[in-house]
């Protein structure tokens, strides 16, 4: 049982470049979560999708969307990327069910030169 | 607006000892809370939760404690060992403007275990 996988483990842009972050679990949960960690702090939200079909912008969406492909799979896309979106980025995934514990994916860690 | 923080950027316990890790939360209304484990190169890893309506919830060497008057939370490790060597965060669940929830991390805390 993998859980929560996510592809590329590591890449380097330069600036204006565009690329699309991919994610995909095994667990069926309904809910799937972007995060992106900065050095030294928590994760903070990019977008979430509740459900099949639905995405909605968390905390730091701007520069960011994202496309809920089917149950399994999430992606995170930057259109343009900037050096201020160097960063771990991060998926979850959670069951439909209120409180439940996100389970996550290993990162990709982004450079942007 | 609210959120959730700790108190220790960085423990350092010997190993064998217990290890207290500390967060303070600002949302009364938060009633989910997690805490996670990440060590170097990896994604966060669930340790134990605990619902608004407990106090105390144990696990395997590790128990959360939840004092709702202070809005603390702490995560207690029995026995240190060389492998809690980690980041550990707290997580709240809190309700987003578009009705849905979500969680908040506080920044971390560094524990580091001492052969």
């Amino acid at each position: 049982n993998a859980g929560v996988t996510q592809t590329p483990k590591f890449q380097v842009l330069k600036t204006g470049q565009s690329m699309t972050l991919q994610c995909a679990q095994d667990m069926n949960h309904n809910s799937m979560y972007w995060y992106r960690q900065d050095p030294g702090m928590g994760l903070r939200l990019i977008y979430y999708s509740a459900s099949e079909g639905t995405t909605d912008k968390g905390e730091v969406p701007n520069g960011y969307n994202v496309s809920r492909l089917n149950k399994r799979e999430f992606s995170l896309r930057l259109e343009s990327a900037a050096p201020s979106q160097t960063s771990v980025y991060f998926c979850a995934s959670s069951d439909y069910r209120q409180n439940q514990p996100q389970h996550f994916g290993d990162g990709t860690r982004l450079s942007i030169l | 607006g609210e959120s959730v923080g700790l108190h220790l950027p960085t423990l350092s316990v010997q190993e064998g000892d217990n290890s207290i890790i500390n967060c303070a939360y600002s949302n009364s209304a938060s009633d989910y809370f997690i805490w996670y484990k990440q060590e170097s190169g990896k994604g966060p890893q669930f340790i134990i939760d605990i619902r608004s309506n407990m106090d105390k919830r144990q696990g395997q060497r590790v128990t959360v404690l939840l004092n709702k008057t202070v809005k603390h939370l702490s995560l207690q490790i029995a026995a240190t060992q060389p492998g809690d060597s980690a980041v550990y965060f707290c997580a709240e669940n809190i309700n987003l403007d578009t009705g849905r929830r979500a969680l908040t991390f506080g920044s971390g805390t560094r524990l580091q275990v001492q052969p």
